[in-house]
């Protein structure tokens, strides 16, 4: 089946730049999502299609791609930041667009 | 502005089925497919499959197969998810969420426990 990798933890200090990355062989095809996650609550979008942003979400928030990875970019991270993250794409190689999700990463701001 | 507000957590005994319910509002319901999610504690994120709430389709996730029925009532907005044969790895939070994911509700609990 279809997999999306991430790493499992990423840390940085308040102010700098968090770039957690997503690999898989269907990304160069599909559009990429992703989504922050706090404890204790629901997902919510962050970027979307790649790397549009949802009305609400802060501009430090943003979203690239390049071959078969994906980058979530959160610039200078603020505490508030710290959640889970996750990317999400389609395995259409079935006959519809299941979604699949990466394994989450935890962003540590120190 | 749109919202999803699903049921309350259940217990359930293995061997047992769960129906969720996924009230919608804000937003035209026939207009956007509704997707299941589901979560272990400390776990990820787990997709079941989707439903379109007009024509009634649905696609399910190949682990959930024979296992799973999505439905709706579109005269109350409301999407519903019936995991049937529960066993203990079924605990989780199980989400509904609009279209591309989103807009989620606030997510169901379900224990499977005898």
């Amino acid at each position: 089946s279809y997999e999306l990798t991430q790493p499992p933890s990423v840390s940085v200090s308040p102010g700098q730049t968090a770039r957690i990355t997503c690999s898989g062989d269907a990304l160069p095809k599909q559009y990429a999502y992703w989504y922050q996650q706090k404890p204790g609550q629901a997902p919510v979008l962050v970027i979307y299609k790649d790397s549009e942003r949802p009305s609400g979400i802060p501009e430090r928030f943003s979203g690239s791609s390049s071959g078969t990875t994906v980058t979530l970019t959160i610039s200078g991270v603020q505490a508030e930041d710290e959640a889970d993250y996750y990317c999400q794409s389609a395995d259409s190689s079935g006959t519809y667009r299941d979604v699949v999700f990466g394994g989450g990463t935890k962003l540590t701001v120190l | 502005q749109v919202q999803l507000v699903q049921s309350g957590a259940e217990v359930k005994k293995p061997g047992a089925s769960v129906k969720v319910s996924c009230k919608a509002s804000g937003y035209t319901f026939t207009s956007y497919d509704i997707n299941w999610v589901r979560q272990a504690t400390g776990q990820g994120l787990e997709w079941m499959g989707w439903m379109n709430p007009n024509s009634g389709n649905t696609g399910y996730a190949q682990k959930f197969q024979g296992r799973v029925t999505m439905t709706r009532n579109t005269s109350i907005s409301t999407a519903y998810m019936e995991l049937s044969s529960l066993r203990s790895e079924d605990t989780a939070v199980y989400y509904c969420a609009r279209g591309d994911l989103d807009y989620w509700g606030q997510g169901t609990l379900v224990t499977v426990s005898s």
